[in-house]
């Protein structure tokens, strides 16, 4: 089945500064990868989300990035505030096309001020 | 509401007896899943509901975990006889449409089993 190793587990940044996540996965055909926020004691929330037929994808200060061919996919975020340090999980689906999904196992952010 | 409501948001259940996680969806998102999430880990996937049909459950971990959607709104998993190993977060998500929207998660229910 699908596996997805997400890579670093921690970072700290000075405010302001760039971070990024990358992740690998194993599937193929996989085709969906969102990238999900998770602050102490909520749930995940989406962020920004990527398909396998785009190559990158921009909202504001966030972007992703995809190589199909080295099954790889990165997180970007500039200009870095406090309000960034959560932890943050990427994802893929199992298969092409279906609903479940396999995500990393997280990385902690850490902006200082 | 507004978002996916889960209740109870803590719940501590001496080993041995059988626990109820309720979730509340998005009014009119057709899609809902479970997933567990351990302490230090990312979610992993329990089950899926498509309304009220159950259309993938290969990620409960074993026969003790039970989970049902009867009118395609509100669903509830079921944990019987607990161990200690159940311990964890339990999150509920649904989705209108996945490629377009993405999920959207609840807060979650920390189970702890002791």
């Amino acid at each position: 089945g699908e596996n997805v190793e997400q890579h670093p587990s921690t970072l700290s940044v000075q405010e302001g500064d760039s971070a990024v996540i990358k992740c690998t996965y194993s599937d193929s055909a996989s085709n969906y990868f969102p990238w999900y926020k998770q602050e102490l004691g909520k749930g995940p929330q989406l962020i920004i989300d990527i398909r396998s037929n785009v190559g990158e994808k921009k909202d504001q200060r966030i972007a992703v990035t995809l190589n199909k061919t080295a099954k790889h996919f990165s997180l970007h975020i500039t200009e870095t505030q406090p309000e960034d340090s959560a932890v943050y999980f990427c994802a893929a689906t199992a298969q092409g096309g279906s609903e479940k999904l396999v995500f990393g196992k997280g990385m902690k952010l850490t902006v200082n001020p | 509401g507004a978002g996916v409501s889960q209740s109870p948001r803590y719940k501590v259940a001496k080993r041995g007896q059988d626990v109820a996680l309720r979730c509340d969806p998005i009014s009119g998102h057709v899609s809902l899943f479970w997933y567990q999430q351990a302490l230090g880990q990312g979610p992993e996937f329990l089950t899926y509901f498509q309304n009220e049909a159950q259309l993938d459950k290969s990620g409960l971990p074993s026969d003790r975990f039970f989970a049902e959607r009867p009118e395609g709104s509100v669903s509830t998993l079921k944990i019987q006889r607990t161990q200690q190993e159940d311990s964890a977060v339990y999150l509920c998500a649904s989705s209108l449409n996945r490629d377009l929207y993405g999920y959207t998660f609840g807060s979650g229910t920390r189970l702890t089993v002791v």
